[in-house]
């Protein structure tokens, strides 16, 4: 049958603003997650990753919080621009097994960002 | 140059087409993947492989094939083509064990398929 598209989870900033987008994950084995800016007709681009025996993890304006004890992921990015405008995926996966080095991606939360 | 190159960026087919996409490579890496992604639900891993010998289904294979005709190229076929196989497709890649194990991938740019 015909796929219905999912609405994504939305978050509007203004420009200079701090933005905070979540992610829930559900696989407790997962041991590294990984956050993907993906623009407007072009391919993810890779952001930020941690590793489970990290809680947090700082990069470029750029952070991302990790809590396993409730399977929570966020990305928080700092003065947020314009140029950050995208959809974000987080990503996870698990070592070992039949998903080692495979990826699962979440849905996608679309940031706007007004100037 | 972009690292991670598909072809055609854009195409429209119509239904019971068979059909080939393609995804070349300059990085070197050991690992490719095929992702779907339709809107509001993310991306699909439709196939993977670990290295040229090694082909694996991913969550959404059915309808679809792929071949690893080298280290760096991976090619998608939609052996006949339907409506509901509309959607964008990514190929990415990332590096293996013998490499550094990383999971990072890095995308292509993506291929608009439409099939009418």
């Amino acid at each position: 049958g015909e796929s219905v598209g999912l609405h994504l989870p939305t978050l509007s900033v203004q420009e200079g603003d701090n933005s905070i987008i979540n992610c829930a994950y559900s696989n407790s084995a997962s041991d590294y997650f990984i956050w993907y800016k993906q623009e407007s007709g072009k391919g993810p681009q890779f952001i930020i990753d941690i590793r489970s025996n990290m809680d947090k993890r700082q990069g470029q304006r750029v952070t991302v919080l990790l809590n396993k004890t409730v399977k929570h992921l966020s990305l928080q990015i700092a003065a947020t621009q314009p140029g950050d405008s995208a959809v974000y995926f987080c990503a996870e996966s698990a070592a070992g097994g039949t998903s080692y080095g495979k990826l699962t991606f979440g849905q996608g939360t679309i940031l706007t960002v007004h100037p | 140059d972009a690292d991670v190159t598909q072809t055609p960026r854009n195409r429209i087919t119509k239904t019971g087409k068979r059909i080939m996409l393609e995804c070349s490579q300059t990085k070197g890496h050991d690992r490719m993947y095929w992702y779907r992604q339709d809107p509001g639900l993310g991306l699909r891993l439709i196939y993977y492989s670990f290295d040229v010998k090694d082909i694996n289904k991913g969550e959404i294979s059915d309808g679809y094939s792929v071949s690893r005709q080298a280290q760096a190229k991976f090619s998608l076929s939609l052996e006949s083509a339907i409506p509901n196989q509309t959607a964008l497709y990514f190929c990415a890649t990332s590096k293996g064990p013998r490499q550094g194990t990383l999971y990072e991938q890095y995308f292509g740019p993506g291929t608009r398929l439409t099939v009418t």
